[in-house]
């Protein structure tokens, strides 16, 4: 299916555990977008990519690795998962001018 | 404060309503304006798009952008329950990495 696919769509995680979130996208977007939704926070920006092996912090990077290989692909970890990163995580891409186009997201848990 | 405030709701309306949802901001160089809808358990979906001062209209859906006064807004005519929703307004500057800057939502629910 084209588009933007996020894995997986729920994870229960325990304190200190590493997660991966993953996120691929059909379109061969140059820019992709990690974002996380609190309520009361809204949409806050993780880190991005502009391209292949070139990525950039956020709003909010602490806590949060991550690496884009291909230009399909931008997986997130949480090397060390904490309770405050309890959140539905979105990845999005876009190519300039054009808007974000969002996955529908990966509801962590960390307990 | 916020770069991007937004009308913080939560809005309920009758079905047939006329529906305004409104976004300030404080950053000059933001040129492109974004309506976003969010259902429930889903990612946000565009579904407005807007390139510096103007009106833009689609079907029922109506983006105001007025960049002197720091002010965007989307109306919505003839609101239907399938119109319940989180509706989000972004922007982003043309020099600025493609971010987009989101507004915290407005929670809409349109009565039968």
């Amino acid at each position: 299916d084209a588009g933007i696919t996020q894995s997986p769509r729920y994870k229960i995680t325990e304190t200190g555990r590493q997660v991966t979130l993953m996120c691929h996208q059909t379109w061969s977007h140059s820019y992709m977008f990690w974002y996380r939704q609190d309520l009361g926070h809204g949409l806050r920006l993780i880190y991005y990519s502009a391209a292949a092996d070139i990525t950039d912090k956020g709003e909010v990077p602490d806590g949060y690795v991550v690496s884009r290989s291909k230009t399909e692909n931008f997986p997130l970890t949480l090397e060390s998962a904490t309770r405050s990163q309890t959140s539905v995580y979105f990845c999005a891409s876009r190519d300039r001018p054009s808007p974000l186009h969002f996955g529908n997201g990966t509801r962590l848990t960390v307990t | 404060q916020k770069e991007v405030e937004q009308d913080p709701g939560p809005l309920s309306v009758p079905e047939g309503a006329i529906v305004s949802l409104n976004c300030t901001y404080s950053n000059s160089a933001f040129q492109y304006f974004m309506w976003y809808r969010q259902y429930s358990r889903k990612g946000p979906e565009l579904l407005m798009y807007t390139y510096s001062s103007g009106n833009k209209e689609d079907g029922r859906f109506t983006a105001q952008v007025d960049k002197s006064s720091k002010y965007i807004s989307l109306f919505i005519r003839d609101s239907q329950p399938s119109d319940s929703a989180t509706y989000l307004c972004a922007m982003s500057a043309r020099t600025n990495a493609g971010k987009s800057t989101f507004g915290d939502g407005t929670t809409l629910t349109v009565k039968p």
